[in-house]
């Protein structure tokens, strides 16, 4: 499969524990992305890097989350501390330079308890 | 004002029907319109890209561009039952996406 990977698909943790996330994406692309979608929102744009410079993140993202690309190929983010409200599907999406199309990988779901 | 905006629905068509999806958006410099479609509990996966004014057709779906009033739909000819999901407009340059539209065909 030459698709967007993301590992876990499902994680149930407590409400201040720790969590993270990983994503390959579709090898030779630059970009990636990470978004977050709860039930009947679209996809809430959270950082985009280009290979490891991280060039974007939304203000909207608390300093609780953080990302990173060390090498420029898979990703990962972190949550720290979580909150019932951080209980949503992480999607992560890459795109080559030539092309500003973005493929989304399969999601990983999160549940605070 | 939200930045692209959908109408949620939910939109029915019989099958065979034309679906007719509407999105506006807030920023004059966006350049780039992407339509996805995203069944339940799925990730969302890209039906087309548009980027230029006028109309843009792969297959069943076309996608049409108007710039000066800050609009992109999304046509479906011949609906089938498979073609039910929800479909989100995509503006590249903020990465915001719609709320969705879902789209119900009726066999």
């Amino acid at each position: 499969d030459t698709g967007v990977s993301q590992d876990p698909r499902h994680k149930i943790t407590k409400r201040g524990q720790n969590v993270t996330f990983r994503c390959d994406p579709i090898s030779e692309h630059n970009r990636l992305y990470w978004y977050r979608q709860t039930l009947g929102q679209g996809p809430e744009f959270l950082t985009y890097f280009q290979n490891e410079a991280q060039l974007e993140k939304s203000r909207l993202l608390s300093n609780r989350f953080s990302a990173e690309r060390p090498k420029g190929s898979f990703s990962t983010l972190e949550i720290q501390r979580t909150e019932q409200g951080d209980s949503a599907m992480y999607l992560c999406a890459s795109s080559p330079l030539r092309t500003d199309t973005q493929y989304f990988g399969p999601g990983t779901r999160l549940t605070v308890l | 004002q939200k930045e692209v905006e959908q109408n949620s629905g939910p939109l029915s068509v019989p099958e065979g029907a034309i679906a007719s999806l509407n999105c506006t958006y807030s920023d004059r410099v966006s350049q780039s319109f992407f339509w996805y479609r995203q069944y339940s509990g799925k990730s969302p996966e890209l039906i087309m890209s548009i980027y230029s004014n006028g109309d843009k057709e792969d297959g069943r779906f076309t996608a049409q561009l108007n710039k000066a009033s800050q609009y992109v739909s999304l046509l479906i000819r011949d609906s089938q039952p498979s073609d039910s999901a929800t479909y989100l407009c995509a503006v590249y340059e903020q990465f915001y996406f719609g709320t969705g539209t879902s789209l119900t065909v009726i066999p």
